[in-house]
C-alpha cells in the first residue's frame, strides 16, 4: 500500500533556482494539499485542490505554483528559491475535505536553499 | 484571532509512567479538532476527530477528551513506541471544511525505557 509518496527526499538549491515537487497518491482521493513545517510552528498550507484541473491559495502561497493535471498528483514549483523556503514539505491527501476527513501524509521533502 | 496552543513542547515520561498532553483553542466555534502522530522523518499519521464537549475517543495505550476550551490526550503506561510528536489540529464553524485547519506546534513524547 503505496498511499501518498513524494519524491525528492531531500534536496539542496542555491537562490535563484527553481524546482518542481511531486506528490503522488493512489487511494483515488478528490482532495490535495501541499504543507510546509517549520520548526516550533504548526503545519501551514501553501495550496490546496479540491479535484482534478483544480487549485487554490492557502495560507501561504506566495513564492509557490502547483498544479493538478491529473487526479493521482499534485506538483508543487518553486520558480525561484529564497533561503526563507528552506522548510520540510509535506503533501497530504483526502477523499472529501480536511475538516470531514481524516488526511493521508507523505513523509516529506527536505528541502534546504542555499 | 483563532488560535492552537500544545503545551508542553516536550515531555520525558519512563516506560509505563501516564500522562497527558495538551491542546488549548481560542476560536470562534469548534467544529472538530483532530490529533496527528508524527515519527520523526514521517508525516503526520491521523489517530482521533472530537467533535463536541464531552467526546472522548481511544486507541490503545491513548485517549483523547474534549472541553469547551482544550482537549487533552492521555496515554497510560506508555511504551518507547509511543514515543513521537503528537500534534493537534483545529477546525472552526468559519472555517471552510474543504481545507480549513489551524495546527498546533506539537508536543514532542519521549518514552525512556
Amino acid at each position: 500500500n503505496a498511499g501518498v509518496t513524494q519524491t525528492p527526499k531531500f534536496r539542496v538549491l542555491k537562490t535563484g533556482q527553481s524546482m518542481t515537487l511531486l506528490c503522488a497518491q493512489d487511494m483515488n482521493h478528490e482532495y490535495m494539499y501541499w504543507y510546509r513545517q517549520d520548526p516550533g510552528m504548526g503545519l501551514r498550507l501553501i495550496h490546496y485542490s479540491v479535484g482534478e484541473g483544480t487549485t487554490a491559495k492557502g495560507e501561504v502561497p506566495d513564492g509557490y505554483n502547483v498544479s493538478r493535471l491529473k487526479k493521482q498528483n499534485f506538483l508543487l514549483g518553486l520558480e525561484s528559491a529564497a533561503p526563507s523556503q528552506t522548510s520540510v514539505y509535506f503533501c497530504a491527501s483526502s477523499y472529501r475535505g480536511a475538516g470531514n476527513q481524516p488526511q493521508h501524509f507523505g513523509d516529506g521533502t527536505r528541502l534546504s536553499i542555499l | 484571532e483563532d488560535q492552537v496552543t500544545q503545551s508542553p513542547e516536550a515531555l520525558r515520561l519512563q516506560e509505563g509512567e501516564s500522562s497527558s498532553l495538551n491542546c488549548s483553542y481560542t476560536v470562534s466555534g469548534l467544529r472538530g479538532l483532530f490529533w496527528y502522530r508524527q515519527d520523526p522523518g514521517k508525516g503526520p499519521e491521523f489517530l482521533f476527530t472530537l467533535y463536541s464537549a464531552g467526546e472522548e475517543k481511544e486507541k490503545e495505550r491513548l485517549k483523547a477528551t474534549l472541553t469547551k476550551k482544550e482537549s487533552f490526550l492521555h496515554i497510560t503506561a506508555p511504551k518507547p513506541e509511543d514515543s513521537a510528536t503528537y500534534l493537534c489540529a483545529v477546525q472552526t464553524d468559519l472555517m471552510d471544511s474543504n481545507y480549513q485547519l489551524i495546527w498546533g506546534a506539537g508536543t514532542k513524547l519521549i518514552i525512556k525505557p
